[in-house]
């Protein structure tokens, strides 16, 4: 079965500074993976999707991830966060047939002022 | 944004009453999916549907019921409501069964008191 596994489920950072955040996937199959966000009292928007090729993906409001199959990670960066970026972050992956995704237990991204 | 909509935003319920929340879609997507969302546990699958009258259990689905008489309608019911069914209840649907994006609802935020 696919899993993953959001390694932190808080992360504070100040405006303007640079941030990670962790995702970590099990699968036996082939690997697709998302980043959602989710802003408060709103439901889940992609940020981004890794399909195949290059393994740096870029997506919406300057985010972007890496895959990387060898450390099974798949961590979202952006360089510079604003206060907008307040939200929850999920990673998820495709479940087994028809069920849909699997999310992570998601992040809670702080942006200090 | 997707069509997705769903009814009711907001409901309180007494111990021991049914409930059924409503999920619809304008984009003829085949495949949707009741998720609830709750601290820590991130989004856990309920009940998914694969087309129309064609449905099967998620990780979460003890209590609840779904049904799909047509394309765009997705109900989920708990037959009995329980405190610990106490949650924020999101539909998401999509197209295909992989790498594809799933597009979801704004969310019914349910209390059992």
């Amino acid at each position: 079965a696919q899993s993953v596994t959001q390694l932190d489920s808080q992360v504070p950072v100040f405006e303007e500074a640079p941030v990670e955040l962790r995702c970590n996937y099990s699968s036996s199959v082939s690997v697709y993976l998302f980043w959602y966000v989710q802003y408060p009292n709103q439901g889940l928007q992609l940020l981004l999707k890794y399909l195949s090729g290059s393994t740096l993906v870029k997506g919406i409001n300057g985010f972007e991830a890496e895959f990387n199959k060898s450390q099974t990670s798949f961590h979202l960066r952006k360089p510079s966060v604003h206060i907008s970026d307040t939200a929850e972050y999920f990673c998820a992956v495709p479940g087994g047939g028809a069920d849909g995704l699997t999310f992570g237990k998601g992040t809670h991204l702080i942006i200090q002022p | 944004d997707a069509g997705i909509t769903q009814s009711p935003r907001h409901k309180v319920t007494e111990t021991g009453t049914p409930v059924t929340l409503r999920c619809h879609q304008t984009e003829n997507h085949r495949y949707m999916y009741w998720y609830r969302q709750d601290p820590g546990h991130g989004l856990r699958l309920i009940h998914y549907s694969y087309g129309v009258k064609d449905t099967d259990k998620g990780e979460v689905s003890d209590g609840y019921s779904v049904s799909r008489s047509k394309t765009e309608d997705f109900l989920l019911t708990l037959e009995s409501a329980t405190s610990s069914q106490t949650s924020v209840y999101f539909c998401a649907t999509g197209d295909t069964l992989k790498g594809t994006e799933a597009f979801f609802g704004q969310g019914t935020r349910l209390t059992v008191v």
